[in-house]
Order: C-alpha cells, then structure tokens, then sequence
C-alpha cells in the first residue's frame, strides 16, 4: 500500500494563478482532510470530506475550494493564490471521523 | 486554540528514555489523548492514543494519570531517528470532532 499520496510536493506560483492539488489515498478511507501548516505553529484544517461526494470546511477555508469526486481522491484548489497562501499543504486520511488519521508527505508552495 | 500543554524543547541521549509530558487539565470523560509526531517537514506521523488505561504499541507507551489531567509518552530506547516536533492532542470521542487541532508541540533532539 502507498497509503496517502499527493502531488506535486513542491510548486511556485505567482499572484493570482491557479492551481489544484491532488491527494490520493489506497486505504478505502472516508474521512479525508487537507491542513496547512505555517513556519513554528501547527497544523490548521482547511476542508475535508466525510465521503464520495461531500466535503465541509476546516477552520481556514477561504480561498480554497475543494472536491471529492472519487472516494480515493480529494482535491484542493486554489483559484487566484496569494501570498499568504504560502505554505506546506498535508492530505490526511481516516477510516471514520474518530479515528486515526494518516498524513501524506505533504506540498510545498510558495506563491510570489 | 490546542488543549494541551507541553516544554516547547527537550533533550535525550541515544539509546536512553525520552520521557515527554502533556498537560492537558480540561479534558472531559469522553476525550482521548493523542500522540503524533512530525519529522523534518514530513507529514505527522500517530504513534499512539489513550483514553483512561496506560498503552503501549510497537513505538512507545502513554502513561495517563489518575485524574486524567496530564500524561507522559515513552519512547524506551530513544534513537536518533526519534529526532521530531512531538505533539499531544486531545480529542473528542463525540460526533463534529474530525479535526485534530495541533499545538506547537514539543522538539524532542536526541544526541549521540
């Protein structure tokens, strides 16, 4: 098993681009999730899905848009970046909401 | 905002127990105590979870107090590959909690 992946894992934009990010899990998991995490602090939630078809916002969702057409993928857009989009994206996933989440390796972008 | 407390720093010689504590006072009946741990800019990694019982997996053990009001994670033979931002978390077992909402965490340096 790959567990979870994503792609690409690094990206430079410029202001206003737009790009999506894709996160791919073998796991048969539900749950799946995107975090960002910024230079000294933790990671924070973006979106994430409890099932093919659905998705929910995180605590930081804007400026993000994201989909889960496949049960084993869940993609996250960004449609004019910014540079306070800066960050290093993790994908995780779980079997159900309570349980143990799984972390990819994680994106690094940087929008300048 | 994360429930839990820890030293933003520790040291551990190789081969020796790296002891980690967490403080977490508010926890509720129904909440778990999660360990993840973040290598060098990888994805976090789960190490374990408890909720009232001391654990102990392929990785290390969690030792809950009594009162539940703070826990130690052990790592028995702590090795340089141990080297990594550990983080505590604390977890509802109830519906709406599928966010893990990370702290700062502990930076564990083990030193040969």
């Amino acid at each position: 098993n790959a567990g979870v992946t994503q792609t690409p894992k690094f990206r430079v934009l410029k202001t206003g681009q737009s790009m999506t990010l894709l996160c791919a899990q073998d796991m048969n998991h539900e749950y799946m999730y995107w975090y960002r995490q910024d230079p000294g602090m933790g990671l924070r939630l973006i979106h994430y899905s409890v099932g093919e078809g659905t998705t929910a916002k995180g605590e930081v969702p804007d400026g993000y848009n994201v989909s889960r057409l496949k049960k084993q993928n869940f993609l996250l857009g960004l449609e004019s970046a910014a540079p306070s989009q800066t960050s290093v994206y993790f994908c995780a996933s779980s079997y159900a909401g309570l349980n143990t989440q799984y972390f990819g390796p994680g994106t690094r972008l940087t929008v300048l | 905002d994360a429930k839990t407390t820890q030293p933003p720093s520790m040291d551990c010689a190789e081969g020796r127990a790296a002891n980690l504590p967490c403080n977490h006072s508010t926890i509720s009946g129904n909440e778990y105590v999660y360990w993840y741990r973040q290598i060098h800019s990888q994805g976090p990694q789960y190490i374990i979870h408890g909720l009232k019982n001391n654990e102990t997996n392929e990785m290390a053990s969690l030792i809950i107090t009594e009162d539940r009001k703070s826990s130690t994670l052990i790592l028995p033979h702590a090795t340089l590959r141990d080297t990594a931002v550990y983080y505590c978390i604390v977890r509802s077992s109830q519906g709406g909690s599928e966010k893990l909402v990370f702290g700062k965490g502990t930076k564990l340096t083990v030193n040969p």
